[in-house]
């Protein structure tokens, strides 16, 4: 099955640092999510994306949808404690009655 | 409103043995998905259900069976279970499957299987 391509694998960062991932496919997607997931728990919705070259905010969280779309990028700025976990993103297109999921980025701050 | 509720959380078994995963959501979605998580793998979809009444294998549907027992409730049911099966599983609705609006989905907190 297709997974999507999710870059860095892991981060390890000190608190206050801006973070940035990414996603990318080889077939264009019409909805973009990005989720977090806590240690222990299930994902979280974070931003869900629906136009090319659309920019979301949710709080310090950033995400865009590639004006390809093909890709999606996520940035957290000032990063805190609790941004602490693994970030997925999710492709959804017209013609799947099914998300596609990336292979997660593991966040980790330093203390 | 709880969402998503999954039980049980954990969950020993040895091979052989056979089990069934409940999940039910209080959100009215009629789009329901069973998903497995495994270290370095992403989450892998197993079967869902695009409305009540019907259902549909997703990537990994071998060694499942799925019963969608009304708006609700979607379980998936292991008939034999295999020390691969050991997984952490998730269960997620949608307010409808596929669609550029509403198409988001919300996780359960997840059951946590081994098999021994």
């Amino acid at each position: 099955g297709q997974q999507l391509n999710q870059s860095p694998q892991s981060m390890f960062i000190q608190e206050g640092e801006d973070v940035s991932m990414n996603c990318t496919s080889s077939s264009i997607f019409n909805t973009w999510l990005w989720y977090k997931q806590d240690p222990g728990e299930g994902p979280v919705l974070l931003i869900a994306l629906y136009k090319a070259g659309e920019l979301t905010s949710n709080g310090r969280l950033t995400a865009q949808f590639g004006i390809t779309r093909k890709d999606s990028f996520l940035n957290i700025s000032a990063s805190i404690p609790s941004d602490v976990g693994i970030y997925f993103c999710a492709g959804l297109d017209f013609g799947n009655e099914k998300l596609t999921f990336g292979t997660g980025t593991r966040l980790t701050i330093i203390p | 409103n709880a969402g998503v509720t999954q039980t049980p959380k954990f969950q020993v078994l040895k091979t052989g043995q056979s089990m069934t995963l409940q999940c039910a959501q209080d959100m009215n979605h009629n789009s329901m998905y069973w998903y497995r998580q495994d270290p370095g793998m992403g989450l892998r979809l197993i079967y869902y259900s695009a409305s009540e009444g019907t259902t549909d294998k997703g990537e990994v549907p071998n060694g499942y069976n799925v019963s969608r027992l009304n708006k609700r409730e979607f379980s998936l049911r292991l008939e034999s279970a295999a020390p691969s099966q050991t997984s952490v599983y998730f269960c997620a609705s949608s307010r409808v499957a596929g669609a550029r609006l509403f198409g988001e989905q919300f996780f359960g907190p997840g059951t946590r299987l081994t098999v021994l």
